[in-house]
């Protein structure tokens, strides 16, 4: 059974930079390709972006100046580093694991439960 | 960027009732849909990705089609479980979702 789990700080003051951990159980992750989703509270579902197991990343636009996702392989990890944050930035942080492939499209089949973020001084 | 426009944004349905949700891609996206369940305080749950493939698990009253721009998901018969928000989402470059649509009780 596949078991995604976000760790991190739940509160971050405005300019500074919010750090995340997915740790992944029952699946290698560098056998798989990963992704992080965000939800402001209320609100819709937004790519932050994602990693191919060989590193090679791919970011949403309106974010990419500010993020870095990287994998920790000895420890069955990826990360998630977003600076400069704002309280736009508040949001429940899911990791989900990506399948799929360029010929039939990405999905996202295991999740992590969430973690609320919540930008403020 | 590729907008997904849900319609509706919620419906009132009963238990036994077939409900029918769509998402209209701002250009062509080929077969890159997939569908997810979001209930409150919980993460998404895949039901249908590539269009119409049915996620192991996930029963068969959850049905999709479509192709480009337009794309349905279907509930032949609601149960109790399935009141829920529903999201489509492509795959087609930058993936976007559309803005869900809420399943509840009439």
């Amino acid at each position: 059974q596949v078991q995604l789990q976000e760790s991190g700080p739940g509160l971050v003051k405005p300019s500074e930079t919010l750090s995340l951990t997915c740790t992944v159980s029952g699946a290698s992750i560098s056998s798989y390709y990963w992704s992080w989703i965000r939800q402001p509270p209320g609100k819709g579902l937004e790519l932050i972006g994602y990693i191919f197991h060989s590193g090679s990343t791919n970011y949403n636009p309106s974010l990419k100046s500010r993020l870095t996702i990287s994998l920790d392989t000895s420890k069955n990890q990826f990360s998630l580093k977003l600076n400069s944050v704002t309280a736009a930035d508040t949001a429940v942080y899911y990791c989900a694991r990506l399948r799929g492939g360029w010929g039939s499209g990405w999905y996202l089949d295991y999740w992590g439960q969430g973690t609320l973020v919540t930008v403020s001084s | 960027d590729i907008q997904m426009t849900q319609s509706p944004s919620s419906l009132s349905a009963s238990v036994r009732d077939r409900v029918t949700i769509t998402c209209r891609a701002s250009q062509n996206i080929s077969s890159y849909l997939n569908w997810y369940q979001q209930k409150p305080g919980k993460a998404p749950k895949l039901l249908i990705f590539a269009t119409s493939s049915l996620q192991s698990g996930v029963p068969s009253r959850f049905s999709a089609s479509g192709s480009g721009t337009d794309f349905t998901l279907t509930i032949s018969s609601l149960q109790p479980e399935d009141f829920a928000t529903y999201y489509c989402q492509h795959s087609y470059g930058i993936w976007t979702f559309g803005q869900g649509t809420k399943v509840e009780v009439k």
